[in-house]
């Protein structure tokens, strides 16, 4: 059954602790993206690969980190340095970052700070 | 810079009317269009496209999308709506750098 998988659905993070985000896909996509949504404020792009080994910041890359060891996986690590790091983290992949391509989206991560 | 505009946060249509989520776009070159359907805590499924061609474009669950250029408008519709149709609609556009800008999102609400 192909698809991109986040994990885990829920997660809880104390003051000052870094957590990493999983994301795995079948797809044999070459480009993946982390995108965060808040409410009413649509999706914002956080940090995109196109390729393995590279990787590039979107719009709000501070306080994140990214790997792309593998091209099936795109972990996102939300440090002790992004100050408001609450929110729904939404994994998706591409077969290029190419014009026409729409993206395939995993079903998310709440992370919430207590 | 590349954008669309949602200018709705609610639609409301009874079940069985025509349904019509907005979204109006700025693009510097050719615009290349999408709309998404989010379910409560799920993530974005794809419903459509426009790339180039026809303006009436067709997608998924009976949605279809009327490109205009002249109003730079990439309206989505449906002709009956269904209470499971109700969601939260995202609009997107590739911009130049091939990065997919989203609307800030209309939530859908169709009453039995």
């Amino acid at each position: 059954d192909g698809g991109i998988t986040q994990s885990p659905k829920y997660l809880f993070r104390k003051e000052g602790q870094n957590v990493t985000l999983s994301c795995e896909q079948n797809l044999n996509h070459d480009a993946m993206y982390w995108y965060r949504q808040d409410p009413g404020q649509g999706l914002r792009l956080i940090y995109y690969s196109q390729i393995v080994n590279d990787f590039q910041k979107g719009d709000i890359a501070e306080g994140y980190s990214v790997s792309r060891e593998k091209k099936e996986s795109f972990p996102l690590t939300v440090t002790s340095a992004q100050k408001n790091p609450t929110a729904f983290y939404l994994c998706a992949s591409s077969r290029s970052r190419g014009a026409y391509t729409e993206a395939f989206f995993g079903q998310g991560t709440r992370l919430t700070v207590v | 810079a590349q954008s669309v505009a949602q200018p709705e946060d609610q639609v409301n249509v009874a079940e069985g009317n025509p349904l019509t989520v907005k979204c109006t776009y700025s693009v510097s070159g050719n615009p290349y269009l999408f709309w998404y359907v989010q379910y409560p805590n799920r993530g974005l499924q794809f419903l459509l496209k426009y790339i180039t061609g026809d303006n009436l474009v067709k997608g998924s669950y009976g949605f279809e999308a009327e490109f205009n250029k002249s109003q730079t408008s990439f309206h989505l519709k449906k002709p009956s709506a269904l209470v499971s149709d109700s969601a939260l609609y995202f609009c997107a556009v590739r911009d130049n750098n091939n990065d997919m800008r989203f609307g800030a999102g209309t939530r859908l609400t169709v009453k039995p």
